[in-house]
């Protein structure tokens, strides 16, 4: 079982809502991260967080904006998303440290935009 | 550029029979390989990970081996299960990373009964 809760599992938005996804993890990790996956890709890296400090941007662009609340949680607000960001954006942790770190994923919220 | 490759979109196998999923490598700073399992409709689940000072790690029916000169690795499920039908990527991360793990594009694997 993954000890990383994602929430909410489904949303559709239109291009105007403004809306968030929220992760929580229990695992004393002070590395978080953003991925988002397309159907048949592999998950593609947006944001990493370490001791809630935003450390990676991965050119997103700024219709999405991360947050990292505390040690256990983390935000992602979606702002005037376009169709093509439909996807599935995965919440992740780990411990901090370069490399050797294993990243746990949650299971994700499917987002679509209409 | 693709730096991490499975060659094999999919890859059918009887039950009870090995599985074997392939990845290749291009850049020689990676040094820490996972493989994930994914299903449909959910986050990849973390299976099995392997240094790159080790050639082989084990975790019961699942063995990944790494064969650094030829930026080579693979896991071996043992017996394989109807259960283990999913799609597998393989990622690698580099020292000096954090969180930036490159992914295969995956193979799915189907276990037929």
């Amino acid at each position: 079982d993954t000890e990383v809760t994602q929430t909410p599992k489904h949303l559709v938005m239109g291009m105007t809502n403004k809306k968030s996804l929220k992760c929580e993890q229990h695992m004393g990790h002070r590395a978080m991260y953003w991925y988002k996956q397309k159907a048949k890709k592999p998950p593609e890296l947006m944001f990493v967080y370490s001791y809630e400090k935003l450390s990676i941007n991965e050119s997103v662009p700024s219709r999405f904006s991360p947050e990292c609340p505390n040690s256990s949680l983390l935000n992602l607000h979606l702002h005037a998303l376009q169709p093509e960001d439909s996807a599935l954006y995965l919440c992740a942790s780990s411990q901090v440290g370069y490399s050797g770190n294993t990243i746990y994923f949650g299971e994700g919220s499917w987002l679509t935009v209409v | 550029d693709q730096q991490v490759k499975q060659n094999s979109p999919s890859l059918s196998v009887q039950e009870g029979r090995i599985s074997i999923l392939n990845c290749d490598y291009t850049n020689s700073m990676f040094d820490y390989f996972l493989w994930y399992k994914k299903y449909p409709a959910e986050g990849p689940t973390f299976l099995i990970s392997i240094s790159s000072i080790k050639d082989k790690n084990e975790d019961g029916r699942f063995t990944v081996f790494l064969n650094k000169s030829a930026k080579h690795l693979s896991l071996h499920i043992v017996p394989s299960q109807p259960g283990d039908s999913a799609v597998y990527f393989c990622a690698a991360s580099d020292w000096g990373s954090q969180g930036n793990l490159i992914f295969g594009k995956g193979t799915k694997l189907s276990v037929k009964p």
